[in-house]
């Protein structure tokens, strides 16, 4: 069974750090590429970042880029996220979920809030 | 960057009508890169077609996509109280991935 499991999300200031992690199972991981998607309270979707199988390329929205970073530990079938200088406006639940057919999400996890406030 | 404009914002139908949504990309895209996912109040999206018409594993048929270039459906067939939910299209190009804006299914 394929499970995708968040966690790490919380309450941050502005400006602070957070790491958010996504445990998997049921799947070769180290097979698959992996996305970051998030969603604003009561908003659409938007993805977030890409990292490839072997870490070896990683992508970012232009919203992140060189705030957040991606990251994966294959031995531990883990996906990170690691958010520098966070803003009110990355306030989402955040989303893992595996590279499908090499352009697609699937499947994705249930998802981790994240909440940027003073 | 690959805009995608759905409509429309809101469908409302009864059980058993059909239903189309519409997902209009701001330049042409390839249908292999075109999905669309279908997300319920409180839970993660789902896949339910991708390659524009491939239903995902365990997608009923009453689901189905189409389209090609810049315009391209979704079609529920026989709507079912179950699927009262929002619908995304979403597109991959140039190491970007962009969803649409949604729209709410209501039965």
């Amino acid at each position: 069974q394929l499970q995708v499991v968040e966690s790490g999300g919380g309450v941050v200031q502005p400006g602070r750090s957070l790491t958010l992690s996504c445990a998997t199972s049921g799947f070769t991981f180290s097979s698959y590429g992996m996305h970051w998607v998030r969603q604003a309270p009561g908003k659409g979707l938007e993805w977030v970042s890409i990292i490839w199988y072997d870490g070896t390329s990683k992508y970012y929205a232009d919203s992140v880029k060189g705030r957040f970073t991606i990251s994966r530990d294959n031995s531990k079938n883990t996906l990170y996220l690691q958010m520098n200088s966070l803003r009110v406006e990355d306030t989402a639940v955040y989303y893992c979920a595996r590279s499908y057919e090499g352009n697609f999400f699937d499947p994705w996890g249930q998802g981790t809030l994240v909440t940027v406030s003073s | 960057e690959i805009v995608l404009t759905q409509s429309p914002g809101t469908l409302s139908l009864s059980p058993g009508e059909r239903a189309t949504l519409s997902c209009r990309a701001s330049q042409s895209v390839s249908s292999t890169y075109l999905a669309w996912y279908q997300q319920k109040p409180g839970q993660a999206p789902r896949l339910l077609i991708y390659g524009a018409s491939t239903r995902a594993t365990g997608i009923p048929d009453r689901f189905s996509g189409s389209g090609s270039g810049t315009d391209f459906t979704l079609t529920i067939s026989r709507l079912e109280p179950e699927d009262s939910a929002v619908y995304y299209c979403q597109q991959y190009g140039n190491f970007k991935w962009t969803f649409g804006q949604g729209t709410k299914v209501e039965i």
